[in-house]
């Protein structure tokens, strides 16, 4: 499976203020996943990254408090923005495996936990 | 839309019996079932899927899995539990059915403990 690297892996920030995560693979991705865990909670797709084109959002996730950037096959950056505490996730990147078929699992970086002041 | 419940907040067993973590689902379309697991401060870990075929699965760690169309459900099940499998495990299903393509919805964890 593909190595993910997630950076940074936790971050404390202050309100108001945005950070950005990278998430680089050691192979070319057509797609990549961005994620949200809240404290004590389960995973909720933010948005999908396809390289050359503008993400698409889920529901509930705006462009302007999650702008994403998708340079190139192997490399992706989520961006929270103007953050408040319930911005405190862990933040998740992940890819799809079986060759990027539906069938494929998800495979998954370690995650940035990021705790906003 | 699909759905995924994972009744139990968290399974207590003792090292060495079996262990079951249940996991039941929503979709229009034909399933596609994984179980992944988390450990305390680390991204999610692939255990196994099922697709199609054998409704059996048997995936990573020992771990096994069995599909049940008729019940709806995908429970994780290991034989002889260890107390390194203390872990969040998340129940997770696909259904193209729905459109949802790519889209993997997960349950809400369930904490599972190992003692000894």
């Amino acid at each position: 499976s593909a190595v993910i690297s997630q950076k940074p892996s936790r971050d404390i920030c202050q309100r108001g203020t945005s950070l950005t995560i990278q998430c680089q693979v050691d192979s070319q991705v057509t797609m990549m996943f961005w994620y949200r865990q809240q404290p004590g909670q389960s995973l909720t797709l933010i948005a999908t990254a396809n390289q050359g084109s503008e993400a698409t959002y889920e529901s509930g996730f705006v462009i302007d408090k999650f702008p994403i950037s998708r340079p190139n096959l192997t490399f992706s950056t989520l961006t929270v923005s103007n953050m408040s505490p319930e911005d405190s996730s862990i933040y998740l990147c992940s890819i799809l495996g079986g060759a990027g078929s539906n069938t494929g699992e998800l495979f998954f970086g370690e995650g940035s936990r990021l705790t906003v002041l | 839309a699909q759905s995924v419940a994972q009744p139990e907040d968290q399974v207590n067993v003792a090292e060495g019996n079996p262990l079951t973590v249940k996991c039941t689902y929503s979709v229009s379309g034909n399933p596609y079932l994984f179980w992944y697991v988390q450990y305390p401060n680390r991204g999610l870990q692939f255990l196994l899927k099922y697709i199609t075929g054998d409704n059996l699965v048997k995936g990573s760690y020992g771990f096994e899995a069995e599909f049940n169309k008729s019940q709806t459900s995908f429970h994780l099940k290991k034989p002889s539990a260890l107390v390194s499998d203390s872990a969040l495990y998340f129940c997770a299903v696909r259904s193209l059915g729905t459109g949802g393509g790519n889209k993997l919805t997960f349950g809400t964890g369930t904490q599972l403990k190992v003692e000894l």
